[in-house]
């Protein structure tokens, strides 16, 4: 595997349904990031990941919740979500968090809440 | 604020036609990052370039080229003798030192090349 990676592609789920959504990178990166991207607007920011620490929050509901077990994984763990958080969750990574650092995109996990 | 816009919504050209992409950027920061992504219909964010505030020099890569101009706070991209395979979602990206990690994203062309 190469890049970033995420599962799974595609997630149908109810409210009250509890899932997670994985992104793993191979790039040796030490910083990890949650996007979401919804219809007709623009990539949002979520969450950012420095070496396993959470160093930003983007004013994000408490049903999402990150967790970052180590650099290479990234995992969105979902609970009572709402019709309107349907959207393509998109996962990056970069070298460092810093501001010259490029991001690298997976090819994201879209979600559809009934 | 930070901002970044791309007036063009969607743009549909021939094949083989140039086609220029606009972005305006709006930052009072002296230091940022400049950045294109592609999006083809598989949904991946593809890098294609990054670009510092001070550096204005244009960059071309194959049939890609980039305009940098800081006076109109433009970020163009430009794509000669288009082919169908470069039809995607094209976004332009501010990132400035004082938002950490976060990547500012205009809304997006989408692009349809036909042949």
């Amino acid at each position: 595997e190469t890049g970033v990676t995420q599962t799974p592609r595609h997630l149908v789920m109810g409210m009250t349904n509890k899932k997670s959504l994985k992104c793993e990178q191979h790039l040796g990166h030490n910083a990890m990031y949650w996007y979401k991207q919804s219809a007709k607007k623009p990539l949002e920011l979520m969450f950012v990941y420095s070496l396993e620490e959470r160093v930003e929050n983007n004013s994000v509901p408490s049903r999402f919740s990150p967790e970052c077990p180590n650099s290479s994984h990234l995992f969105l763990h979902l609970h009572t979500l709402q019709p309107e958080d349907s959207a393509l969750y998109l996962c990056a990574s970069s070298q460092t968090p810093i501001l010259a650092d490029t991001q690298y995109f997976g090819p994201g996990t879209r979600l559809t809440v009934l | 604020a930070q901002k970044v816009t791309q007036a063009q919504t969607e743009i549909s050209v021939v094949e083989k036609e140039d086609v220029t992409l606009d972005c305006v950027y709006e930052t009072r920061d002296t230091t940022y990052y400049l950045f294109w992504y592609k999006q083809p219909p598989s949904g991946e964010l593809v890098f294609l370039i990054r670009r510092n505030s001070f550096d204005e020099q244009n960059e071309i890569s194959g049939r890609y080229s980039w305009n940098f101009q800081k006076s109109t706070s433009s970020f163009n991209f430009t794509i000669t003798a288009s082919q169908v395979v470069d039809s995607a979602v094209y976004f332009c990206a501010l990132r400035v030192y004082n938002q950490g990690g976060k990547l500012i994203f205009g809304q997006g062309t989408e692009l349809s090349v036909k042949p």
